[in-house]
C-alpha cells in the first residue's frame, strides 16, 4: 500500500534553514506529482507547494515569497522541502501528499520555529 | 490565493444528512472540476473522501457525496454516524496552477 513518511522536523531558530524529506513507497513515485501541505497548531490546512512527476514544474503558495523550495529525487523515491529564513509563523505540521487530489498523506513532521 | 470559505461548524443527529459548503471564485472552484474533500480526525492526517467534485476514492463510503454549482461546491454526508465526527476541508485547483484549501468545518454528531 502507499506509504509516505516525512522526516526532518524539529525545533529551529528564526532565520535558520531546515530541509524536510518524504520517503515514498507502494506506488510509482516517478509517475506522481507530489505536494507539501502544512497545518499550524489548531489551524486549518495550508497548501505549500507542488512538483510535477519529473520535477520540471514547481508551484508555490504566494505567502512563501520564495523562501521554500520543493524538489525530488526519483532515484531515491524521496520528496524534499528546503525551507529558509524561517519565521515563527512557519511553525506547523508539514505533510507530504501524493497526486493531484492529495490522494494519500503522510503522518506529518512537526516544525517549530522558536528562539 | 485566499482560502475557500466553509462554515465553521455543522451538526446533525445520527441518521440525518448534513451538507457542507465550500465557496470560492471563478478562478478556482468555479473554473475547474478539481474540487476535493478531506476528513481529518484529531491528531491524524487528512483522508481523501471525494475528488473531482463527485468521485469516490476506493474504500470511501457512498454516504459521502459531492456536487458543485457555480463557485460553490458541497459535501453531503447521509446517514450520519458517530465516526463521521471530525474536521472537513475542501480543496481546489486554481488558474495559477496552484491549489487552495477551505477554511475547514467541524462536524459534530449530536
Amino acid at each position: 500500500q502507499v506509504q509516505l513518511v516525512e522526516s526532518g522536523g524539529g525545533v529551529v531558530q528564526p532565520g535558520r534553514s531546515l530541509r524536510l524529506s518524504c520517503a515514498a513507497a507502494g506506488f510509482t513515485f516517478r509517475s506522481s506529482g507530489m505536494h507539501w501541505v502544512r497545518q499550524a497548531p489548531g489551524k486549518g490546512l495550508e497548501w505549500v507547494a507542488v512538483i510535477s512527476f519529473d520535477g520540471g514544474d514547481r508551484y508555490y503558495a504566494d505567502s512563501l515569497k520564495g523562501r521554500f523550495t520543493i524538489s525530488r529525487d526519483n532515484s531515491k523515491n524521496t520528496l524534499y522541502l528546503q525551507m529558509s529564513s524561517l519565521k515563527a509563523e512557519d511553525t506547523a505540521v508539514y505533510y507530504c501528499a501524493r497526486g493531484g487530489s492529495f490522494d494519500n498523506w503522510g503522518q506529518g513532521t512537526l516544525v517549530t520555529v522558536s528562539s | 490565493q485566499s482560502a475557500l470559505t466553509q462554515p465553521a461548524s455543522v451538526s446533525g443527529s445520527p441518521g440525518q444528512s448534513i451538507t457542507i459548503s465550500c465557496t470560492g471564485t471563478s478562478s478556482d472552484v468555479g473554473g475547474y472540476n478539481y474540487v476535493s474533500w478531506y476528513q481529518q480526525h484529531p491528531g491524524k492526517a487528512p483522508k481523501l473522501m471525494i475528488y473531482d467534485v463527485n468521485k469516490w476514492p476506493s474504500g470511501v463510503s457512498n454516504r459521502f457525496s459531492g456536487s458543485k454549482s457555480g463557485n460553490t461546491a458541497s459535501l453531503t454526508i447521509s446517514g450520519l454516524q458517530a465516526e463521521d465526527e471530525g474536521d472537513y476541508y475542501c480543496s481546489s485547483y486554481t488558474t495559477s496552477s496552484t491549489y487552495v484549501f477551505g477554511t475547514g468545518t467541524k462536524v459534530t454528531v449530536l
